[in-house]
């Protein structure tokens, strides 16, 4: 089954604490990303990867870092958490970029509280 | 339509009636859209899409529209069913870009 799937699901956690969002695709998928979803301010993106090593910024990379050393992994790294990260965090995978809307899955999200 | 604020906006309707959401984009180079559906607790999933040199494309119970003079996109949901209630987003992909942007979300309740 077509899964892409983000760990943990749920977190809270405080201020400056670092912190590493997981995202596993198992349809080797060359294109990944990811989005912070705020309430009235739909899907922001904010790191996208092309590739293998293959990384580059979105709309709103500020306070985020990744990583893209295998296909099927993209981990979001939040290096000093502040509260206004708190937010509803998605991570999608595609065949290619470009390719049509039902080509890209979403993973389940990923619910994060920074205090 | 598209929201103000921190709220979204709300669209309510009785079972077994048509329903349409409305989004308006901002980029006239947009040549693709998507609208997207996330129930509860879920991820967006796919609904139906549509490029820039179609304005209609209809698929089981939904059809979108796309008027490019006013930059709208719609979504029409025949005989909404309760199952319907969710957010839907309308995303644009800018000619040349690999980046969707989505739209903010509008909340479908469907009542029994």
């Amino acid at each position: 089954e077509a899964q892409v799937t983000q760990n943990p699901r749920y977190l809270i956690t405080v201020t400056g604490k670092k912190l590493t969002v997981t995202c596993s695709q198992n349809m080797n998928h060359e294109y990944m990303s990811w989005y912070r979803q705020d309430p009235g301010l739909g899907l922001r993106q904010i790191y996208y990867s092309m590739n293998v090593e293959v990384t580059d910024k979105g709309d709103v990379p500020e306070g985020y870092k990744v990583s893209r050393k295998e296909k099927r992994n993209f981990p979001l790294i939040l290096e000093s958490p502040s509260p206004n990260q708190t937010s509803l965090y998605f991570c999608a995978s595609s065949l290619s970029p470009g390719g049509a809307g039902n080509t890209i899955y979403f993973g389940e999200g990923s619910w994060l509280t920074v205090v | 339509g598209e929201s103000v604020g921190l709220h979204l906006p709300t669209l309510s309707v009785q079972e077994g009636d048509n329903s349409i959401i409305n989004c308006a984009y901002s980029n006239s180079a947009s040549d693709y859209f998507i609208w997207y559906k996330q129930e509860s607790g879920k991820g967006p999933q796919f609904i139906i899409d549509i490029r820039s040199n179609m304005d209609k494309r209809q698929g089981q119970r939904v059809t979108v529209l796309l008027n490019k003079t006013v930059k709208h996109l719609s979504l029409q949901i025949a005989a909404t069913q309760p199952g319907d209630s969710a957010v839907y987003f309308c995303a644009e992909r800018r000619g040349g870009s690999y980046i969707p942007t989505f739209g903010r979300g509008t909340s479908l309740i469907v009542h029994p």
